[in-house]
């Protein structure tokens, strides 16, 4: 089944700089999402990128789409203490998800 | 605001229970969907729901059943429950089918012994 898979599976930064982390998926799509996981809560949508879009922000989001690639990023500006979570891609028709990104600012 | 709502959040059966797990979202969504998940493994797609009495396997179906006789709740059913389904599970809503942000319940957390 089509599934993202986001890289790194874990990522510590210190807070106030930038993290980035990365999905691939294996068939072509309409749209990727991304989601938020806080630790034993559900998913919260975070950002949502069309295929013909290569380019999205939303506050301190950026979001990349290489369809060429079968990729995308997603950048979170000046990271705080609450970024903190598990980050997750889903793709197709937005049901498929990967294993995540887990997510950790050190303060 | 937006609420899927999850009627446990965490549970502890025995081995060969009948266990229901239920999820009601108040935002007249068309689509329901169930998920598991596990360390190391993520999210995995369990059933989901397009209308009411509507149901579609996902990709881990075998052990579960759902029901959905009214659009607003969409039932996770484990008939005999197994160790091996001790998992965390999800349920989400969307508007629409393809383009839509799905909506997440806070999880019910089940434990089998």
């Amino acid at each position: 089944s089509q599934q993202g898979e986001e890289d790194p599976q874990a990522l510590s930064i210190q807070e106030g700089e930038n993290a980035t982390m990365n999905c691939s998926y294996k068939t072509s799509i309409n749209n990727l999402q991304w989601y938020r996981q806080n630790s034993g809560r559900g998913l919260v949508h975070l950002i949502l990128i069309r295929s013909n879009e290569r380019e999205k922000h939303s506050g301190r989001l950026r979001v990349t789409l290489d369809t060429s690639k079968k990729s995308s990023s997603l950048l979170i500006t000046a990271s705080r203490a609450a970024d903190t979570a598990s980050y997750f891609c889903a793709t197709d028709i937005g049901i498929i998800f990967g294993k995540g990104t887990r997510l950790h600012i050190l303060p | 605001d937006v609420k899927v709502t999850q009627s446990s959040r965490y549970l502890v059966k025995r081995t060969g229970e009948k266990v229901f797990l239920e999820c009601v979202q108040d935002m007249d969504h068309e689509n329901m969907f169930w998920y598991r998940q596990d360390p190391g493994l993520g999210l995995r797609l369990i059933y989901f729901s397009y209308d009411v009495k509507m149901k579609e396997k996902g990709d881990i179906p075998e052990g579960y059943s759902v029901s959905r006789e009214k659009k607003e709740r969409f039932s996770l059913i484990l008939e005999s429950a197994s160790t091996n389904q001790t998992s965390m599970y999800l349920c989400a809503s969307s508007l629409s089918f393809g383009t839509g942000e799905l909506f997440f319940g806070e999880g019910s957390r089940l434990t089998v012994l």
